[in-house]
């Protein structure tokens, strides 16, 4: 079965410092990777997605992330942290009928 | 396009009470589901339609929760009786079924239950 772990359940981090946020995942076949975020009293919003093709792609608000397959990982990066980034981040892995998440990393941002 | 719309965003009601809540999907898209997210046990998948046949209800707690889908662009997510244990946030999302945009859900803003 499928499954999704996010190792770190919070993360606070210096703004303009560098961000990782960590996702591992077990799936049968080729993955469909997946990387929402959640903004206090919001649903959540896709920033990124991995179907096929290239490893490392980009999504919205400046994030990327990176399959890595050998590592079965999808971590997602960002260069500078901005205070507004502050949120909850969960990594999916699935197609649409048959989507898992991961509990979510909290992101706190320092001044 | 408006997105995924709920109502109510928050409701407050008694042990006991019929609690109904309500998702209008996003235009065309094909599936639907309802989720359902605590503290303790994060995003649990409850229910989901395609094309407002309900495909897997398995995630559904307990036979108090039942869902409908009576046309393409209306939901409802129903608990009767409501216990205190079913406080929780419940989102609605759609998506657009299988293809390149599979798996892209697409949420509302939730529906923040209190059962006092």
């Amino acid at each position: 079965a499928q499954s999704v772990t996010q190792p770190d359940i919070h993360i606070t981090v210096s703004e303009g410092a560098s961000l990782e946020l960590r996702c591992n995942y077990s799936y049968g076949a080729t993955p469909y990777l997946f990387w929402y975020v959640q903004s206090p009293g919001q649903g959540l919003q896709l920033l990124l997605k991995y179907f096929s093709g290239d490893t490392l792609v980009q999504g919205i608000k400046g994030f990327e992330a990176e399959f890595k397959r050998s590592q079965s990982s999808f971590n997602l990066r960002k260069p500078s942290v901005h205070w507004s980034d502050a949120a909850e981040y969960f990594c999916a892995v699935g197609a649409s009928d048959d989507m898992r998440f991961g509990a979510g990393t909290r992101l706190t941002v320092k001044p | 396009d408006a997105g995924v719309i709920q109502s109510p965003r928050h409701e407050v009601t008694e042990m006991g009470q019929e609690v109904t809540l309500r998702c209008k999907p996003i235009s065309g898209h094909d599936y639907l589901f309802w989720y359902r997210q605590t503290m303790m046990r994060g995003l649990e998948l409850l229910i989901y339609f395609n094309n407002n046949v309900p495909i897997d209800d398995s995630g559904m707690p307990e036979d108090r929760f039942s869902a409908k889908m009576p046309n393409a662009s209306f939901s409802t997510l129903k608990i009767q009786p409501s216990e205190p244990r079913d406080s929780a946030v419940y989102f609605c999302a759609s998506s657009l079924g299988r293809g390149l945009n599979t798996g892209e859900l697409f949420f509302g803003e939730g529906s923040r239950l209190t059962v006092l």
